[in-house]
């Protein structure tokens, strides 16, 4: 079955640390796959996707993400966070008819 | 402005009351989902509709039921609300399944006492 795993529950960094969010999923056919951001008190919107091409991916905000397929991963990076990152993320996977989601990080940049 | 929009935003009820949640979106989109989000497990699809009078049971629909007569509309039922219900519900919507970005609305928090 399509499963989503997302490593990190709760990070925590200070401002202009890197970061790096694990995702990893497990889907035997072509995939679609996302991160999306859910600021407090906010929807999620989307950060990023990726479908085909450059397995690098840029978003908004300075976020990007590698695909590698071999190791059935999507991982999320930004070089220097902010204090205004702070905001849960989500690692989703888009299949045939349905859309799964990891369980979440919770980042928490300290000014 | 395109957007997705919930009735209601918050609601407070009993077991067993009968309750909708609606969902509407202005964008002419095909697909549209409803999730639940419970701490530390993420986003569950409940259902979802790949277009009017189609829908199909996510990972978690037991004790939910939707309708799609229109093409803008995917109301939420709750026939008879129990407490492990309580949650923040969010409607979403997107272009076509797969490659398109959902849209998602701003969410309904729901609590069954």
């Amino acid at each position: 079955a399509q499963s989503v795993s997302q490593h990190n529950h709760h990070v925590i960094l200070s401002e202009a640390a890197s970061l790096e969010l694990g995702c990893n999923y497990s889907y035997g056919g072509t995939v679609n796959l996302f991160w999306y951001v859910q600021y407090p008190g906010q929807h999620l919107q989307l950060l990023l996707k990726y479908f085909s091409g450059d397995p690098l991916v840029k978003g908004i905000k300075g976020f990007e993400a590698e695909f590698i397929k071999s190791k059935f991963s999507f991982n999320l990076r930004k070089p220097s966070v902010q204090w205004s990152d702070t905001a849960e993320y989500f690692c989703a996977v888009n299949g045939a008819n349905d859309m799964r989601f990891g369980a979440g990080t919770r980042l928490t940049v300290k000014p | 402005e395109a957007q997705v929009t919930q009735n209601p935003r918050y609601l407070i009820t009993v077991t067993g009351k009968k309750l909708t949640v609606t969902c509407s979106q202005n964008m002419n989109h095909e697909y549209m989902s409803w999730y639940r989000q419970d701490p530390g497990l993420g986003l569950r699809q409940i259902y979802y509709s790949m277009n009017v009078e189609v829908t199909d049971k996510g990972d978690v629909p037991e004790g939910y039921k939707v309708s799609r007569k229109e093409k803008r509309n995917f109301p939420l039922i709750l026939e008879s609300p129990s407490p492990n219900q309580t949650s923040l519900y969010f409607c979403a919507s997107s272009l076509y399944q797969g490659r398109n970005e959902q849209f998602f609305g701003p969410g309904t928090r729901l609590t069954v006492l």
